[in-house]
């Protein structure tokens, strides 16, 4: 059974900052995995996804990687600013279109 | 990217009642949508897989004659949790498949439920 790992759980940063988010999930036959941003009592919001022959995207001041062998995924964010702070979701998918699981979250705060 | 839309975003209900919520997938057909929970603090949990046409599949732990699904269109998938309560109360999140988009999932915005 695949499971998901979100360290920190949270995190609490100045702004102008750079950081650094981790994913880890047990099971390293994933087909995609994706970061998500979830607002307080929103729903989510698709950030990037990285396919598993990929080892990276990037858009914006974000960007994602995937070390596929050894289950990790890091989610960079450059100069961090207030209005990025939010639950930060990661989700893998095993295969195509199939069910995402989810890992519990950092709960990210960018102060002014 | 692809647009869903759930309906309501929020609903207070007494103990006892049923409600009904929408996913509907308003720029792309969807065979397959998803039904998650999300308690506070925590993570999505995937409730049940809804598919046009079929039955839907639960996973398991989740009462499927609680949690009653139906995807009667290539559009439309509801949720309708029947005889709810308290402890019912939860953020309840649906996604849709499109496979015009190599199967990405996209998620509707949520629907807080509050059972008194």
């Amino acid at each position: 059974k695949q499971e998901v790992t979100q360290i920190p759980a949270a995190l609490s940063v100045p702004e102008g900052e750079n950081l650094v988010l981790n994913c880890s999930f047990t099971d390293s036959a994933i087909y995609n995995l994706q970061w998500f941003r979830q607002d307080p009592g929103k729903g989510l919001t698709s950030l990037l996804l990285i396919q598993s022959s990929q080892r990276e995207q990037t858009s914006g001041r974000l960007n994602a990687s995937l070390d596929k062998s050894s289950g990790r995924s890091t989610l960079y964010i450059a100069a961090s600013q207030p209005g990025d702070s939010a639950t930060y979701l990661c989700a893998v998918a095993e295969t195509s279109g199939s069910r995402l699981t989810f890992g519990e979250g950092t709960q990210l705060t960018v102060n002014p | 990217g692809a647009v869903v839309s759930q309906h309501p975003s929020r609903v207070i209900c007494k103990s006892g009642t049923s409600v009904k919520i929408e996913c509907r997938s308003l720029d792309f057909q969807a065979t397959t949508m998803f039904w998650y929970r999300q308690f506070p603090k925590q993570s999505l949990m995937l409730m049940a897989t809804s598919n046009e046409g079929s039955k839907a599949t639960y996973e398991q732990g989740v009462e499927k004659d609680k949690f009653l699904i139906n995807h009667a269109s290539l559009t439309l998938s509801t949720l309708t949790v029947t005889s709810a309560h308290p402890e019912d109360s939860s953020f309840y999140i649906c996604s849709a498949r499109d496979p015009g988009t190599g199967n990405i999932q996209y998620f509707g915005a949520g629907t807080r439920l509050s059972v008194l």
